[in-house]
């Protein structure tokens, strides 16, 4: 499967601290992206990184890519009581001719306490 | 319409019931997806159709479950004879990702499914 795996499954910090959380998968990619999911409805696009970069940056968001180890990360810096929520990291892939396929992992909670 | 918008909101139905979800995606969003998620859970891929190619239906847990795409408007997707195990929220999303240029996906609010 390609699906993705994060680590870790959940995080707790203090507002105003930094949080990483971590994505690993298994064959090769178009591109990676990080979701963020709230109350466990719908899904919101947090940022797309393309395999042939190595950083991007958007707002207080980084993420990283690393496809020699098949891992990225996502830091959101100088966290908020408000950036509780689940994040969940996906994999687009070519699954056959001109198909490409968006596969999910099953997320990090990330609780921020004020 | 600005969003993709999913329909019922909320369904609850008794064993045994079909029941059917629907999914209007973003106009002009060529790929969309169904996705199931279980309480507590990570998303599991369901279907994918893209444009008017075969729909990806690997995802699909039984012959229970069907969906349709007219084209690349509304996609509807059918469970027959409900078990308790069916109850979770199922989500839709759309793109323009066609040919892995690398675009988002927008999701809908989802579709609760609870059979009693």
């Amino acid at each position: 499967s390609q699906q993705g795996e994060e680590d870790p499954q959940a995080l707790s910090i203090q507002e105003g601290e930094n949080a990483t959380m971590n994505c690993s998968y298994k064959t090769s990619i178009n591109n990676l992206q990080w979701y963020r999911q709230n109350s466990g409805r719908g899904l919101v696009h947090l940022i797309l990184i393309r395999s042939n970069e190595r950083e991007k940056h958007s707002g207080r968001l980084r993420v990283t890519l690393d496809t020699s180890k098949k891992s990225s990360s996502l830091l959101i810096t100088a966290s908020r009581a408000a950036d509780t929520a689940s994040y969940f990291c996906a994999t687009v892939y070519n699954s056959g001719g001109s198909n490409y396929k968006l596969t999910f992992g099953k997320g990090t909670l990330l609780t921020v306490n004020p | 319409g600005a969003g993709v918008s999913q329909s019922p909101s909320n369904k609850v139905t008794e064993k045994g019931k079909d029941v059917e979800l629907r999914c209007d995606p973003i106009s002009g969003h060529t790929a969309l997806y169904w996705y199931r998620q279980r309480l507590g859970q990570g998303l599991e891929f369901l279907i994918y159709f893209q444009g008017n190619s075969a729909p990806d239906k690997s995802g699909l847990p039984s012959d229970r479950f069907s969906a349709e795409r007219t084209g690349e408007s509304v996609s509807t997707l059918t469970i027959q004879r409900t078990q308790q195990e069916d109850s979770a929220v199922y989500l839709c999303a759309s793109s323009l990702e066609r040919t892995g240029r690398g675009y988002g996906y927008t999701f809908g609010s989802g579709t609760r499914l609870t059979v009693v």
